[in-house]
């Protein structure tokens, strides 16, 4: 079946440093992928997608990049806040907007100032 | 983006007892919700997946007769956990497709304490 797996957390990281969130993937086809964030306190949300092979999908500051060969979608950031702590989630979903995701088991960032 | 709420955010109960989760669409139609169940540290496990106006489909090994789900209209799906018991504690999540295309937005999520 369709799965994702992500590392294991908790990450902290010093504000500025170099963030990568390791995600990889087994599906068959052609999945869509994404990262959504929890902040303390509330729901998910959509951070980054990509839909296809060789996407690069990025939002404040954030990117992650679609590899199909090595079945990964890791998530880098060049340089972290202290508003980045949260937890993050790799997730995929098969078909169209009206299937369900299936999502890692999350990693938990804190920066520190 | 598209704003989905849940209500209520916390609810604790005791032993035996119902409870109802409501989760709304606010600014577009949600032509199918889902609903999630997060443990401790864990990730999200999908419960069950409704579509407005007919019965919702559950995964493998979520009792139906437990955990109904209601799809009434397109902004409103609600959970009920019936004859709750402590192993349903839990932080119960819904989510929401049918607005823009191709993205599920999230609710807040509900924190449920059975005594």
């Amino acid at each position: 079946g369709n799965s994702v797996t992500q590392m294991e957390g908790p990450v902290t990281l010093s504000e500025e440093a170099f963030l990568t969130i390791n995600c990889t993937y087994t599906a068959t086809g052609y999945p869509s992928l994404f990262w959504y964030v929890q902040y303390p306190g509330e729901g998910l949300q959509l951070l980054l997608k990509a839909t296809k092979a060789d996407d690069k999908g990025s939002n404040k500051g954030f990117e992650a990049t679609y590899r199909k060969e090595t079945t990964s979608f890791h998530l880098e950031k060049g340089s972290v806040q202290v508003s980045d702590s949260a937890v993050y989630f790799c997730a995929l979903r098969k078909d169209s907007g009206n299937t369900p995701l299936v999502f890692g088991k999350g990693t938990r960032l804190s920066v520190i100032a | 983006g598209a704003v989905v709420s849940q209500h209520p955010s916390r609810v604790i109960c005791k032993s035996g007892t119902s409870v109802k989760i409501e989760c709304r669409s606010l600014d577009f139609q949600a032509t199918t919700m889902f609903w999630y169940r997060q443990f401790p540290k864990q990730s999200l496990m999908l419960m069950a997946t409704s579509n407005e106006g007919s019965k919702a489909t559950y995964e493998q090994g979520v009792e139906k007769d437990k955990f109904l789900i209601n799809h009434a209209s397109l902004t409103l799906s609600t959970l009920t956990v019936t004859s709750a018991h402590p192993e349903d504690s839990s932080f119960y999540i819904c989510s929401a497709a049918g607005g823009e295309q191709e993205t599920q937005y999230f609710g807040p999520g509900t924190r449920l304490l059975v005594l």
